[in-house]
Order: C-alpha cells, then structure tokens, then sequence
C-alpha cells in the first residue's frame, strides 16, 4: 500500500511570491488534514478536507487555503509569502474521523 | 491552540534504559493518540487509547491514559539507538472537534549509545 505522498520535498520562494504544496493520500482515504511545524513548535492545525469538502481551518489567515480534488489528492496554496511561513508543511489522511492519521513525509518550504 | 502538552521538552537516556513521557491536556476527549517523528520527517502512528480505557501496550510501548488528571503517559522499554526521534500525543475533543487530532509541542528523546 503506498502511503501519503507529498511534492515538492523542497521548495523555496521569495516574499510575496506565492507556494503551491500537493499531497495524494493513501488509497480509500476521504479526509486529508493539513499542519504546519515552525522551527521548535508544535503541529498547528491549517485545514480538513473530507469528500471533497473543507470541513474546517485553523487559526491562520486567508492567504492559507486550498481544496480537494474528486481523487481526494489536495492542494495547499499559500499566497502573499512572508518569512515566517518557513515550515515544514505536513499532509496526513485517515478512514474517518478521528482514526489514526498516517503523514507524509512534508514539504519544507522556505521563504527567503 | 495547543491541547497536549507533552512532558519533559527533551530525555536524553542510555541505550537499555526505559523513557517515560507524560502528556497532559485540557478538555475531555474521545481518545488519545501517540506518534513519533524522526528528524525532519512525517509522524508515524504509534498506539491509541480511548477515553475507556486505562492502559494499552503495544511491544515495548505502554501508554496509560487517567482521564481524572486528564494526562497519560507513555513508556518505552530497553531503549535502542533507532527510539531517538520527538513524540507527540494528540488529543480528540469529545463531542467531535473539528480540528480533528490537536497535537501537542513533543518530547525530544535522546538515546545514548
């Protein structure tokens, strides 16, 4: 079975450009969660998608958003880059709600 | 907002010893996860225990979970070299919170050769 998979595994860009992150879930997996990890913190909750929907988002600002397409890969765009976007940027998916999540690998985007 | 508080920050023991971790949150929840990271890399998932239960093992893991305290810990025996990662507990709001898991900051351990 292949697990979460992320791309890019790197990215750079400069501020105010903007970051486009992709994550394809495990197979029969609906809900796709995606965190953020700054440096020395915790995973901070950005968004849920589930059946194609956004479930809900955290505590960011509206530059942060992104979708779920019908193969239930998903997307995470992030305009107007400020430095302290720099983070590794995790996608996990499960079976239903509150399973097991399992995680990609991330994408570090580093904004310079 | 963080809801699992993981504790100490960082562990660093000798290869053989056992590693305690403490987690502690603060709503009620339907279950609690553990996962471990290795450096720079997704979570992996570790062990689950519902809000029913009050211990659960898992080779040489040992999560226990007191729901009065709202805390739980988990315990890893004759530590390798390979444990070395940060772990993290994650935590479900009852009722359904639709953050889905709230995870906490993460226990760095260190095993000693």
């Amino acid at each position: 079975e292949a697990g979460v998979t992320q791309s890019p595994t790197h990215l750079i860009k400069t501020r105010g450009q903007q970051a486009t992150l992709r994550c394809s879930p495990i197979s029969g997996h609906t809900s796709v969660y995606w965190y953020q990890q700054a440096l020395g913190l915790g995973l901070q909750f950005l968004l849920w998608y589930d059946e194609g929907e956004e479930r809900n988002r955290g505590n960011f600002p509206p530059r942060f958003s992104g979708r779920q397409f019908p193969n239930y890969s998903s997307e995470l765009n992030v305009n107007a880059l400020e430095l302290e976007d720099s983070a590794l940027y995790l996608c996990a998916s499960g079976s239903f709600y509150n399973s097991p999540l399992h995680f990609g690998n991330g994408t570090r985007l580093t904004v310079t | 907002s963080q809801q699992g508080e993981e504790d100490p920050q960082a562990l660093s023991i000798q290869e053989g010893e056992n590693a305690t971790m403490n987690c502690s949150y603060k709503t009620s929840i339907n279950n609690l996860q553990w996962y471990r990271q290795n450096s720079g890399r997704g979570l992996v998932h570790l062990i689950l225990i519902r809000s029913n239960e009050r211990e659960k093992h898992s080779g040489r893991l040992r999560v226990t979970l007191d729901t009065s305290k709202k805390s739980s810990s988990l315990l890893i025996t004759a530590s390798r070299a390979a444990d070395t990662a940060s772990y993290f507990c994650a935590t479900d709001a009852e009722g359904g919170g639709a953050d889905g898991l709230t995870f906490g900051k993460g226990t760095h351990l260190i095993i000693q050769p």
